[in-house]
């Protein structure tokens, strides 16, 4: 099993800074890896696939990077809205894995 | 556009088992995968199997092989997932997300609403 390992756990984040999230795999993916968002008491919401490209209707304030193993999704300025938690998911193996999650609050 | 509609939440004693429904509309059914995930309190995100709508091939997460059956219903556009033998660790919140091919090798987009299944005595 890829085991998906992000940073930090927790981020807290004047508004319109820049935020930087972490994903690493534990064996190489290629780019088959996706970011979701996910609000309080919300179904996670799909942002980035293929490690790098927006999901329809997402900002472009939103930006993913990286291959292989190592992973990074940018929050270019930090809105009140972006208050979520975010995870990496793989689809290169079976299972399918996330991670853990990073909280993004606002300072 | 694009829906999953997820059944409501259940209760549940423990040994018993849940049957939880997503109801899709907005594409045509048979060409895409269906994937369900579940969320427990204050855990990640896990990937419990997938469906393949078109012909009824299903995976499971070996976590969840034989307690866990992913069917379809074309006429209904609706895919269902049943948990077998559940304990109290089962209770989370269940969501269904859609593929973005039939062989459900991609991302998952949309999710359906969540169905909380709380298993208690």
């Amino acid at each position: 099993e890829v085991v998906m390992t992000q940073s930090p756990a927790t981020l807290s984040v004047s508004p319109g800074e820049r935020v930087t999230l972490s994903c690493r795999a534990s064996q190489s993916i290629s780019t088959n890896l996706a970011w979701y968002q996910q609000r309080p008491g919300q179904a996670p919401r799909l942002l980035i696939y293929g490690a790098s490209t927006r999901a329809t209707g997402i900002p472009a304030r939103f930006s993913g990077s990286g291959s292989g193993t190592e992973f990074t999704l940018t929050i270019s300025s930090l809105q009140s809205e972006d208050c979520a938690v975010y995870y990496c998911q793989q689809y290169n193996n079976w299972p399918r894995t996330f991670g853990q999650g990073t909280k993004v609050e606002i300072k | 556009q694009v829906q999953l509609v997820q059944s409501g939440a259940e209760v549940k004693k423990p040994g018993a088992s849940v049957k939880v429904s997503c109801k899709t509309s907005g594409y045509t059914f048979t060409n895409y995968a269906i994937h369900w995930v579940r969320q427990a309190p204050g855990q990640r995100l896990e990937w419990m199997g997938w469906i393949n709508a078109g012909n009824g091939y299903t995976k499971y997460s070996a976590n969840f092989q034989g307690r866990a059956t992913i069917t379809r219903d074309t006429s209904a556009s609706t895919v269902y997932m049943e948990l077998s033998s559940l304990t109290s660790e089962d209770t989370a919140v269940y969501y269904c997300a859609k593929d973005q091919t039939i062989n459900g090798n991609r991302w998952f987009d949309p999710w359906g609403q969540g169905t909380l299944v709380t298993v208690s005595s």
